[in-house]
């Protein structure tokens, strides 16, 4: 079965380091890859797409890779800060698959 | 300013007391979903619309029915809530998810089953 795994455990950091969360799935061709901010108690908010055929995607201080060897995306946020203290979840996009199904989040913490 | 509203944001309710969750986008989107988020189990799809008239089964639809009869509304009906669907649901909306466009997220609605 389809399985989107990222670490349940909370990510706490630094202010000013980088951070980097990682989504591994099986059983997914996936034509993209979808990340996710999420705060709580709020619908969650779209951060940044990466297809296939990308390796890497950035937008200002976020950067996710895609490696479809591997099976896995990584989303990095450099200089963090506090405020970027949210959930993060993946969902990657089967082709032709016509719902969208997400991992379960990594808490990320960002310590003044 | 694009939206997706859910209706009521706050609900506790008796078991057996059939409810409606609203949802309604104003992007024209073709696409709209439920979810329901449980603590340590994510976001759960109970239900999607492709488009007007067209539903299918997400991940945990039982207990649950949808209707999409316009395309900007679609409604989460609980015809006999239990205890167990106590949670945070969401509606969602996007254009196509399969082309990658993005999805856009209600505010949520907390409902407690008593």
């Amino acid at each position: 079965s389809q399985k989107i795994e990222q670490n349940s455990e909370a990510l706490n950091i630094q202010e000013g380091k980088t951070a980097t969360l990682t989504c591994n799935y099986t059983n997914y061709s996936p034509a993209y890859l979808q990340w996710y901010r999420q705060d709580p108690g709020r619908g969650p908010v779209f951060l940044l797409l990466i297809r296939e055929n990308e390796k890497e995607k950035r937008k200002e201080r976020l950067k996710v890779t895609f490696d479809t060897t591997l099976k896995q995306s990584l989303f990095h946020i450099t200089a963090s800060q506090p405020a970027d203290s949210a959930t993060y979840l993946c969902a990657p996009m089967d082709t032709g698959r016509r719902a969208l199904t997400f991992g379960s989040g990594t808490r990320l913490q960002v310590q003044p | 300013e694009a939206q997706v509203t859910q209706n009521p944001r706050y609900l506790i309710t008796v078991t057996g007391k059939k409810l409606t969750v609203t949802c309604s986008q104003n992007m024209n989107h073709e696409y709209m979903s439920w979810y329901r988020q449980d603590p340590g189990l994510g976001l759960r799809q109970i239900y999607y619309s492709m488009n007007v008239e067209v539903t299918d089964k997400g991940d945990v639809p039982e207990g649950y029915k949808v209707s999409r009869k316009e395309k900007r509304n679609f409604p989460l009906i609980l015809e006999s809530p239990s205890p167990n669907q106590t949670s945070l649901y969401f509606c969602a909306s996007s254009l196509s998810p399969g082309a990658g466009n993005t999805i856009y997220f209600g505010e949520g609605s907390w409902l407690t089953v008593v």
